[in-house]
């Protein structure tokens, strides 16, 4: 499977400000999530981020405070906007080559705001 | 909407013993089932997963699940524990049809006891 890497694989930032995560593949893969993994809970589907268009958003996140970009087949990056500590989470990355295929996870971003 | 329960917050075996992971879920026809393992500090590894034919599936590192419709459950296995098996695990399902979006349970934190 890709090899998935995350930066930066943790931060601790000051409430009310921005830090953009940041997600490589050492493979075109054509599919690229961003999950959050509140602190002793289950993942939560952010949004998937599609190549050269706007994300596609849950329920429950919005674009202004969760900006992704997709540039190409293998990088994409998360905003975490305006911070505050309840963004402290963990974030992940994960991949799948196609709609009928897994999903593989990076080790994600443990992000702790003050 | 589909969902994914994990009845087993927490679960303690001894090192050599049997494991059962429950998971139940609740969707409409038969999905694709997964089953994650986080240790800690890491992000999550896919152990084994279920698309469909048989229904017994075997995965990395010893693991095996069963599907079963009637039950709407798939359980992880292991014949024999070893410590380096304590972590968290996560079942998830998807639907067959339509886009890649996983929903997770909330997870069974595995001790094992030496």
């Amino acid at each position: 499977s890709a090899v998935i890497s995350q930066k930066p694989s943790r931060d601790i930032c000051q409430r009310g400000t921005s830090l953009t995560i940041q997600c490589q593949v050492d493979s075109q893969v054509t599919m690229m999530f961003w999950y959050r993994q509140q602190p002793g809970q289950s993942l939560t589907l952010i949004a998937t981020a599609n190549q050269g268009s706007e994300a596609t958003y849950e329920s429950g996140f919005v674009i202004d405070k969760f900006p992704i970009s997709r540039p190409n087949l293998t990088f994409s990056t998360l905003t975490v906007s305006n911070m505050s500590p309840e963004d402290s989470s963990i974030y992940l990355c994960s991949v799948a080559q196609g709609l009928n295929q897994p999903q593989h996870f990076g080790d994600g971003t443990r992000l702790s705001i003050l | 909407a589909q969902s994914v329960t994990q009845p087993d917050i927490h679960i303690t075996v001894s090192e050599g013993a049997s494991l059962e992971l429950r998971c139940n879920y609740s969707y409409g026809a038969t999905p694709y089932l997964f089953w994650y393992v986080q240790s800690p500090g890491q992000g999550l590894q896919l152990l084994l997963k279920y698309f469909s034919g048989d229904t017994l599936v075997q995965g990395i590192k010893g693991f095996e699940a069963e599907f079963k419709r009637s039950q709407s459950s798939f359980n992880l296995r292991k014949p024999s524990v070893h410590w380096s098996d304590a972590a968290e695990y996560f079942c998830a399902v998807r639907a067959a049809g339509g886009g890649n979006k996983l929903t997770f349970g909330t997870g069974t934190q595995l001790k094992v006891e030496l």
